[in-house]
């Protein structure tokens, strides 16, 4: 079974904090997306990353970087934590490659609290 | 931008009755999905059906796809308590590197 995994399931942070949120995949997939998810707002995409090193920007990214050093691995960093980053944090990873988009994996979620 | 837009917001039903959700959507598309969420919880992946396909069916569930209307069906059928969660469509491009766009889902409850 593929299995996605997030660092954290909940998390509490001050406003100004640098927040990491850590998501591994283990199942060799070459994309890795990160979303945030508020009632009555969806999923909506921060950024996603189609190989290592390599990233791009999704619908939201302000206030938000990524790193991917390592395929299995892709972390989200709230530079500066701020009270409307607040969320609930989805990862997931899919297969790449040609043919179209693929189902996408997801991990259980992050639920971010910024006070 | 949505691409994917669920119909109804929210559906409650019976233990045993069937459940029925539908997805509008814009531009063209390679495929389209559907997940499940249940409360707090990651999405889970039920079935993806190719632009080039008209049905497809995997357990009690049955996905349409009408590419002329620009929409999609999902039908759960003998809808049991476990069925309760959040369903979600979600529009894929032509590559991989295209963005797959989420809907804001159907809240289904199931009632014993």
């Amino acid at each position: 079974d593929v299995k996605v995994t997030q660092s954290s399931r909940y998390l509490v942070k001050r406003t100004g904090e640098k927040v990491f949120l850590e998501c591994v995949q283990d199942m060799d997939h070459e994309n890795m997306f990160w979303y945030r998810q508020d009632p009555g707002l969806g999923l909506r995409l921060i950024y996603f990353s189609y190989d290592v090193k390599m990233k791009e920007k999704g619908d939201i990214p302000e206030g938000y970087s990524v790193s991917r050093e390592k395929k299995e691995r892709f972390s989200l960093i709230l530079e500066s934590a701020s009270t409307n980053q607040t969320s609930m944090y989805l990862c997931a990873s899919s297969f790449g490659g040609n043919g179209g988009s693929y189902e996408q994996y997801f991990g259980p979620g992050t639920r971010l609290t910024v006070t | 931008s949505q691409q994917g837009e669920e119909d109804p917001q929210a559906l409650s039903i019976q233990e045993g009755e069937n459940a029925t959700m539908n997805c509008s959507y814009k531009t063209s598309i390679n495929n389209l999905q559907w997940y499940r969420q249940n409360s707090g919880r990651g999405l889970v992946h039920l079935i993806l059906i190719r632009s080039n396909e008209r049905e497809k069916h995997s357990g009690r569930l049955r996905v349409t796809l009408d590419t002329s209307k620009k929409s999609s069906s999902l039908l759960i059928t003998a809808s049991r308590a476990a069925d309760t969660a959040s369903y979600f469509c979600a529009t894929g491009g032509a590559t991989s590197y295209d963005k797959v766009i989420f809907g804001p889902g159907t809240s289904l409850s199931v009632i014993p």
